[in-house]
């Protein structure tokens, strides 16, 4: 089945310490994006990439960094320099280009992160 | 300065009667707007959009209206079922056609609906 895959479900690390959260997508979808959703929050937007070795800074990127080498992989590292890393961080993906020019977003199930 | 409110953090109504959920934004740029409904712990999940050219979209018993003189759109569900008590988010965006737009999409804070049975 096609979709996208947040790996770990649940993840704990101590303060201090970086973590790569995992977010995989085989929709061939051109467009990546990664949220953070607080307790009474929308959803923000951290970074976004909309073609392979290409990502752009969202409302919120300081603390945390981004790759983009495949495009079915977007990895989201959060470093020790974010200093509120405690929340549910929801990955997502969508068609870019070509002439349609809206496009839905298709999330994944979400990583809920609690650094102690 | 929040682009898109929701401004009624949650909404109760009994099974069988409609649902009316609201949204407003400020952002006169954003031509197109999207529902999304989210269970606890889960992904949110597509439920309906609406483009700026348009003032209804109706999807079974969803229907979202746009007013884009007042900036405000609804989603109306009718009947009511308690599978459809979740947190819905409103989100908008300006089309990459347009100058200045992007794709991405910016967020309400999300209503809790409960359907009670």
């Amino acid at each position: 089945d096609g979709g996208i895959t947040q790996s770990p479900k649940y993840l704990f690390r101590k303060e201090g310490q970086n973590v790569t959260l995992s977010c995989e997508q085989n929709l061939n979808h051109d467009a990546m994006y990664w949220y953070r959703q607080d307790p009474g929050q929308g959803l923000r937007l951290i970074y976004y990439s909309q073609i392979v070795n290409d990502f752009q800074k969202g409302d919120i990127a300081e603390g945390y960094s981004v790759s983009r080498e495949k495009k079915e992989s977007f990895p989201l590292t959060v470093t020790s320099a974010q200093k509120n890393p405690t929340a549910f961080y929801l990955c997502a993906s969508s068609i870019y280009g070509g002439t349609i020019s809206y496009n839905e977003q298709f999330f994944g199930p979400g990583t809920r992160l609690t650094v102690l | 300065d929040q682009q898109v409110k929701q401004n009624s953090p949650s909404l109760s109504v009994q099974e069988g009667r409609i649902s009316i959920l609201n949204c407003d934004y400020t952002n006169s740029m954003f031509d197109y707007f999207l529902w999304y409904k989210k269970y606890p712990a889960e992904g949110p999940t597509f439920l309906i959009s609406i483009s700026s050219i348009k003032d209804k979209n109706e999807d079974g018993r969803f229907t979202v209206f746009l007013n884009k003189s007042a900036k405000h759109l609804s989603l109306h569900i009718v009947p009511s079922q308690p599978g459809d008590s979740a947190v819905y988010f409103c989100a908008a965006s300006a089309s990459r056609l347009t100058q200045g737009g992007s794709e991405k999409l910016v967020f309400g804070k999300g209503m809790k609906l409960t359907v009670n049975p």
